[in-house]
């Protein structure tokens, strides 16, 4: 099935440090979203962006959703430990009608911080 | 913790068997998707149940089926168990109102299931 352009695949750095992350596709989203997923779990949360071009944050975390809406990005500033698992972007297309709210995700980049 | 329980957390099946995994949905949601996630991949949709009725699919044969319940609760049967069938799979639910903003999805912690 299609899958987003997620790159890095994977990254190691030292706790403190900013990442930085990405994800492309050659069709347009209207909704972009940010996850991270811990082994064993489900994925969680962590950013959503509904407008071309808009920026949010939350906490350490940044996500911009882009102009083209082809793209996206996350930062994650001053890494922590906890930091540490693997990072999916999703993006969604909304439905004429309303309510199709299928997900297509990226690959994922797996984060490991060094303390 | 996002209220999405799945059941069983754990399964092991043979190739051919069937298998059905179950999902109970956070509450005041109405929608629930399912998911599928290979082992270094990212999840793929599967479908989509809304009012007790498909509401969309991904690229999945036939063999792959769902339920949604008056309750909102949901359950994914799957015939004719491949070795490829062995993978993470996800329910996640969400509200979805006509015309209105709807919330994003919550994921449950999934069912690793493993085909022998």
């Amino acid at each position: 099935g299609q899958q987003l352009n997620q790159s890095p695949q994977s990254m190691f750095i030292q706790e403190g440090e900013d990442v930085s992350m990405n994800c492309t596709s050659s069709s347009i989203f209207n909704t972009w979203l940010w996850y991270k997923q811990d082994p064993g779990e489900g994925p969680v949360l962590l950013i959503a962006l509904y407008k071309a071009g808009e920026l949010t944050s939350n906490g350490r975390l940044t996500a911009q959703f882009g102009i083209t809406r082809k793209d996206s990005f996350l930062n994650i500033s001053a890494s922590i430990p906890s930091d540490v698992g693997i990072y999916f972007c999703a993006g969604r297309i909304r439905k004429s009608g309303g309510s199709n709210y299928k997900l297509t995700f990226g690959k994922g980049t797996l984060l490991t911080v060094n303390p | 913790e996002t209220g999405v329980t799945q059941s069983p957390t754990h399964l092991i099946k043979t190739r051919g068997q069937q298998v059905t995994l179950r999902c109970s949905s956070q509450s005041g949601h109405n929608t629930v998707s399912w998911y599928q996630q290979a082992l270094g991949q990212g999840p793929q949709f599967i479908f989509q149940y809304y009012r007790e009725e498909e509401n969309g699919r991904g690229n999945f044969p036939p063999r792959f089926s769902g339920l949604q319940f008056p309750n909102y609760s949901s359950e994914l049967n799957v015939n004719a168990l491949e070795l490829d069938d062995s993978a993470l799979y996800l329910c996640a639910s969400s509200l979805d109102l006509v015309g209105q903003k709807n919330t994003e999805a919550f994921f449950g912690q999934g069912t690793r299931l493993t085909v022998v």
